[in-house]
């Protein structure tokens, strides 16, 4: 799986949009971007993944370049429950057996 | 559609005891992975599992540590002769069977505190 590069930490107004950059510039045309958080304590979450297209679902929106190498996830409206370390993974998926490895992650703190 | 279940959540051993940590994968769900996270640091794969077979272990430590996956029945991560440094997180996660872009599910974390 190709390595990710993230920022160590972020901090973001509650309220405001959170943009969390990854950078993915050995990415293969058959790995998918996923995206987790883990919430102190607590397992980790699915959030969102894609292939080539923009995503959006309840939870976030994905936004992959067109060169694929690198990704932003967008909470629209943070609050103060979305503290967590975030985690951007590139990964093979035609097969389940293909594991998630994680990095180190992005920590954002959620300011009221 | 319930999640990934795990239990015990929480589990205190005294060093050279054994740990049996149990994990229900998603209904529907034949693949089962366990990570493990020290305190303060990541998340670490340890083994995947489909029903009856494992299928990687090379993250899991070479002693003490096995796996297993019954046809019936939770996957089951045992710790045998526990020693502090043993002391972590474990994680399960479940995903379906071969689908193109499937997404792994994890379950909320057995605590294990050896003493």
């Amino acid at each position: 799986d190709a390595k990710t590069t993230q920022p160590p930490s972020m901090d973001c107004a509650e309220g405001r949009a959170a943009n969390l950059p990854c950078n993915h510039s050995t990415i293969s045309g058959n790995e998918y971007v996923y995206w987790y958080r883990q919430i102190h304590s607590q397992g980790p979450q699915y959030i969102i993944h894609g292939l080539k297209n923009n995503e959006t679902n309840e939870m976030a929106s994905l936004i992959i370049t067109e060169d694929r190498k690198s990704s932003t996830l967008i909470l629209p409206h943070a609050t103060l429950r979305d503290t967590a370390v975030y985690y951007c993974i590139v990964r093979v998926a035609l097969h389940a057996g293909n594991m998630l490895t994680f990095g180190g992650g992005t920590r954002l703190m959620v300011k009221p | 559609n319930a999640g990934v279940m795990q239990n015990p959540r929480h589990l205190v051993r005294r060093r050279g005891q054994e740990a049996r940590l149990r994990c229900s994968p998603m209904k529907g769900h034949s693949h089962v992975y366990w990570y493990r996270q020290l305190p303060e640091e990541g998340l670490k794969f340890m083994v995947y599992l489909q029903k009856e077979n494992i299928i990687d272990e090379s993250g899991m430590p070479k002693e003490r540590f096995s796996a297993e996956f019954p046809k019936e029945g939770p996957s089951i991560l045992r710790i045998q002769q526990v020693v502090r440094g043993d002391s972590a997180a474990y994680f399960c996660a479940s995903s379906h069977r071969e689908v193109s872009g499937n997404t792994i599910y994890f379950g909320e974390g057995s605590w294990l505190t050896v003493v």
